[in-house]
């Protein structure tokens, strides 16, 4: 069974611009989560989708933002980049049957660089 | 307000030696538990999980936890650890209530093993 793709795995942009990241979900699994990873901030969550319907938000500017695809594939968009979005952005998914016993996958990351 | 307090934020042992690792939660009711260790460069993969009953769990690697509700504390343990062990491991909690795969991580504790 295939893992958690994450495409690209090294991104460079400059500020201003706005770059896609992109993540498929291991195969039936509904649910998809980012986080973005950093030195200073460690690991923090970015929203979930499930059901394409965003389930779960964090404290992050508007300048973020998701969607996910009847797939179940999701992006997560970021717009006018700035120096401080420098970082590994890690996707998740999980298969969440709404039974309790649940547990995220990761995939290997996309290492944005803002310049 | 809620959190996760990994106290320990660099920890350098011998091959060979015995580990544990220290998690800390701050939550109003038990949350699910995790542990995830993270090599450089590439997303996390999920050692041992705890959602209810027996209170030490099992998990990949030769990995242990102990689950202690007295003590808001969720500690990793490995016997013997291997030059292999060398990585950040990071605790995680996801909250029994409100839905989703939110999940919270501690700082992380960078792990490096001496030969």
């Amino acid at each position: 069974k295939a893992g958690v793709t994450q495409t690209p795995r090294y991104l460079i942009k400059t500020r201003g611009q706005q770059v896609t990241l992109s993540c498929s979900p291991i195969s039936g699994h509904r649910s998809v989560s980012w986080y973005q990873q950093t030195p200073g901030q460690g690991l923090q969550f970015l929203f979930e989708y499930f059901s394409e319907t965003q389930r779960n938000k964090g404290n992050f500017p508007g300048r973020f933002s998701g969607r996910q695809f009847s797939n179940s594939r999701s992006e997560m968009n970021v717009s006018t980049l700035e120096l401080g979005d420098s970082a590994l952005y890690l996707c998740a998914s999980s298969l969440d049957q709404g039974i309790g016993d649940t547990e995220a996958f990761f995939g290997q990351g996309t290492r944005l660089t803002v310049v | 307000a809620q959190s996760v307090t990994q106290p320990d934020i660099h920890i350098t042992v011998s091959e060979g030696a015995s580990l544990e690792l220290r998690c800390n939660y701050s939550y109003g009711a038990t949350p699910y538990l995790f542990w995830y260790v993270q090599s450089p460069g590439q997303g996390l993969q999920l050692l041992l999980k705890y959602f209810s009953g027996d209170t030490l769990v099992q998990g990949i690697k030769g990995f242990e936890a102990e689950f202690k509700r007295s003590q808001s504390s969720f500690n990793l343990r490995k016997p013997s650890v291997h030059w292999s062990d060398a990585a950040e491991y990071f605790c995680a909690v996801l909250p029994l209530t409100g839905g989703g795969n939110k999940l919270t991580f501690g700082t992380g504790t960078q792990l490096k093993v001496e030969l």
